[in-house]
């Protein structure tokens, strides 16, 4: 079963650095997942692609200090140089496949992880 | 730029319909699969569902299968979901989300503002 497993909680102080993990569960290491962030009161702001390999791909206008990274099962998102506005909700999400079995049809879904609260201190 | 513009939010009674709209701009809509997802008061993401380009083939999350139904007009760039036989448990805000190209590894990176559905008597 494809789950995305995050802390509740982090916190770093303003100008520091922090770094966000999201777990993929067991047999699913080559999975890319996208980063999201939600400010208070706020849609969320999709951030960047990490794919299996440890490259990522950002989104239009995402700052340099947004950066991420792979080892193995464990997908990061690095936020360097924290700013208060950067408090805020970080979700993981990626996508799954369930190969129909006797002639079946293929269906997809999406994935969420259950998300980390940044304080910035 | 993706707009993306949600409506159609609303108090309902449990077990009443709704129907929410997704107009969309920015992009070639016809050429992308869509998506629906939502967010409970103070909890975290849940996918809802999908809808590939030509309509035909959509998915939906357990939770809301046979409850809902998710539409798009590609001539009029709009996405819709019918909900019916709501519960209090469908409160939440809706968001319309566009994703990557294919079937295969999406990452949901566009997403609009939300639309809020209060399912209370």
């Amino acid at each position: 079963q494809l789950v995305l497993t995050q802390s509740p909680s982090a916190s770093a102080s303003l100008g520091a650095s922090v770094k966000l993990t999201c777990t993929l569960s067991s047999g699913h290491n080559n999975y890319a997942i996208a980063w999201l962030q939600q400010q208070p009161e706020k849609g969320p702001r999709y951030l960047m692609k990490v794919n299996s390999d440890g490259s990522h791909t950002k989104g239009d206008g995402i700052p340099d200090r947004f950066s991420g990274s792979t080892s193995g099962a464990e997908r990061y998102l690095v936020i360097s140089s924290l700013q208060s506005e950067d408090e805020a909700d970080y979700y993981c999400q990626t996508w799954g496949t369930d190969f129909g079995v006797f002639g079946g049809g293929t269906t997809g879904f999406g994935v969420f992880g259950g998300g980390t609260k940044l304080t910035v201190l | 730029e993706v707009q993306l513009v949600e409506s159609g939010g609303d108090l309902v009674q449990p077990g009443g319909s709704l129907r929410l709209s997704c107009s969309a701009s920015g992009f070639n809509f016809r050429s992308y699969a869509m998506h629906w997802v939502r967010q409970a008061p103070g909890k975290g993401l849940e996918y809802v569902s999908t809808i590939y380009t030509t309509g035909g083939d959509t998915e939906y999350a357990d939770s809301v299968k046979g409850r809902f139904t998710i539409s798009r007009d590609n001539s009029k760039n709009t996405l819709y979901l019918q909900m019916s036989t709501l519960r209090a448990d469908d409160t939440a805000v809706y968001y319309c989300v566009k994703g990557t190209v294919g079937r295969i590894m999406i990452t949901f990176n566009s997403w609009g503002q939300g639309t809020l559905v209060t399912v209370s008597s």
